[in-house]
């Protein structure tokens, strides 16, 4: 089955620091794969996506590469801010026979960002 | 918009009464998903509709019901419900379903508390 395996957390950076959250996955077929984060006391937020091999997915600073032959997808942002403090989670979805999109998630990676 | 609400923000309930948890999306999206969050695990899949028919149920406990009146609302009936049930339901919808894989919003999700 399909599987995700994130770095474990917490992370504690200070800011302006270099953020890399490791990401790989297990799955058949060619799935998307996804970064989420999620803010205390809220629901999910897409952060970014990537479809097919080598695509790169960004926004709000953060990229991640869809790496086939690693099969992986790490999280980098040049320079972390306060406000990047939350719960990271790297997820794949591929379709579901009857319908539906199954997302697969990592464990969550916690940043917290110190002034 | 890229929206998706949910009521009530925050739930109370003895193991004997009945509830229910709305969401509700303006995107057109058609398929729409519950998930399960207990603290600091990932969100756990536990149905998806795909145009207003129930596509996929996954083996969850038959005191949790769905139930997708239109294209836009979803709900989830609570009934007899049990003090591990206590976590933070998340609710989420995207453009449709199949073979390609479309990206999953989600609503800020409801604090469940079972007493």
């Amino acid at each position: 089955g399909n599987s995700v395996t994130q770095m474990e957390g917490p992370v504690t950076l200070s800011e302006e620091a270099f953020l890399t959250i490791n990401c790989t996955y297990t799955a058949t077929g060619y799935p998307s794969l996804f970064w989420y984060v999620q803010y205390p006391g809220e629901g999910l937020q897409l952060l970014l996506k990537a479809t097919k091999a080598d695509d790169k997915g960004s926004n709000k600073g953060f990229e991640a590469t869809y790496r086939k032959e690693t099969t992986s997808f790490h999280l980098e942002k040049g320079s972390v801010q306060v406000s990047d403090s939350a719960v990271y989670f790297c997820a794949l979805s591929d379709g579901l026979t009857g319908g539906g999109n199954k997302l697969t998630f990592g464990t969550g990676t916690q940043l917290k960002v110190e002034l | 918009d890229t929206e998706v609400t949910q009521t009530p923000k925050h739930l109370v309930m003895g193991m004997t009464n009945k509830k229910s948890l709305k969401c509700e999306q303006h995107m057109g999206h058609r398929a729409m998903y519950w998930y399960k969050q207990k603290a600091k695990k990932p969100p756990e899949l536990m149905f998806v509709y795909s145009y207003e028919k129930l596509s996929i149920n996954e083996s969850v406990p038959s005191r949790f019901s769905p139930e997708c009146p239109n294209s836009s609302l979803l709900n989830l009936h609570l009934h007899a419900l049990q003090p591990e049930d206590s976590a933070l339901y998340l609710c989420a919808s995207s453009e449709r379903t199949g073979a390609d894989t479309y990206e999953q919003y989600f609503g800020p999700g409801t604090r469940l508390t079972v007493t």
